[in-house]
């Protein structure tokens, strides 16, 4: 079963917009941390958010915020006030917390940004 | 800061060849991993090194080799190359807690004929 499921292959959103893109997990771990990386057309992997499974609050980084819902097992990535420069593909990874656990990714969004 | 360390940035290869992929990394990390990324699977964990000494396998092991040379390099070789393997191969390395951040080489675009 996947353990990373993004159900959006593609997103488009107008420049200054917010959008959301998916991140849907699937684990019987109670720790685990969720992360959201970044793939620009160059190719390097950037690391943008982490939220940890017991972290009370929604991660933030400057304009990206996690919309963490435990119940629903959903880790959602928000982007506010989109730039041309958020153009490109867009990774959620999940790490269990039991032993020695990897980052299992899923299989991305590409996001367009227009003017 | 140079962070994660992947050479070469760019290799044609044909079927048969063997090529070592390098990666080092100048952050004292203890974990380093191989990916690699195709069109529409996202990343696959080639092998990992939990620390200096360790390798193991991950998802996708068959037709590689590795080597954790010591704490800083950690390197990937495909002795038999198949045109299968055609792909680009991430290189990262973890350091600290468990929930940490991967940190990524840029990559290696490796083409077999």
């Amino acid at each position: 079963a996947q353990k990373i499921t993004q159900t959006q292959p593609g997103m488009f959103v107008q420049e200054k917009e917010a959008v959301t893109l998916d991140c849907t997990y699937d684990t019987s771990d109670p720790s685990y941390g969720l992360f959201w990386y970044k793939q620009p057309s160059s190719g390097e992997m950037i690391f943008l958010i982490y939220q940890g499974s017991y972290d009370q609050q929604n991660a933030t980084e400057g304009r990206y915020s996690l919309n963490f819902q435990k119940a629903r097992k959903s880790a959602n990535l928000v982007i506010s006030a989109s730039q041309l420069g958020d153009s490109a593909m867009y990774f959620c990874a999940m790490r269990e917390g039991t032993g020695y656990s990897t980052l299992t990714f899923g299989k991305g969004t590409m996001l367009l940004v227009s003017p | 800061n140079a962070g994660v360390t992947q050479t070469p940035k760019f290799q044609v290869l044909k079927t048969g060849q063997s090529m070592t992929l390098q990666c080092a990394q100048d952050m004292n990390h203890n974990s380093m991993y191989w990916y690699r990324q195709d069109p529409g699977m996202g990343l696959r964990l080639i092998y990992y090194s939990a620390s200096e000494g360790t390798t193991d396998k991950g998802e996708v092991p068959n037709g590689y080799n590795v080597s954790r040379l010591n704490k800083r390099e950690f390197s990937l070789r495909l002795e038999s190359a198949a045109p299968s393997q055609t792909s680009v191969y991430f290189c990262a390395s973890r350091g600290g807690g468990l929930f940490q951040p991967q940190h990524f080489g840029d990559g290696t675009r490796l083409s077999i004929l």
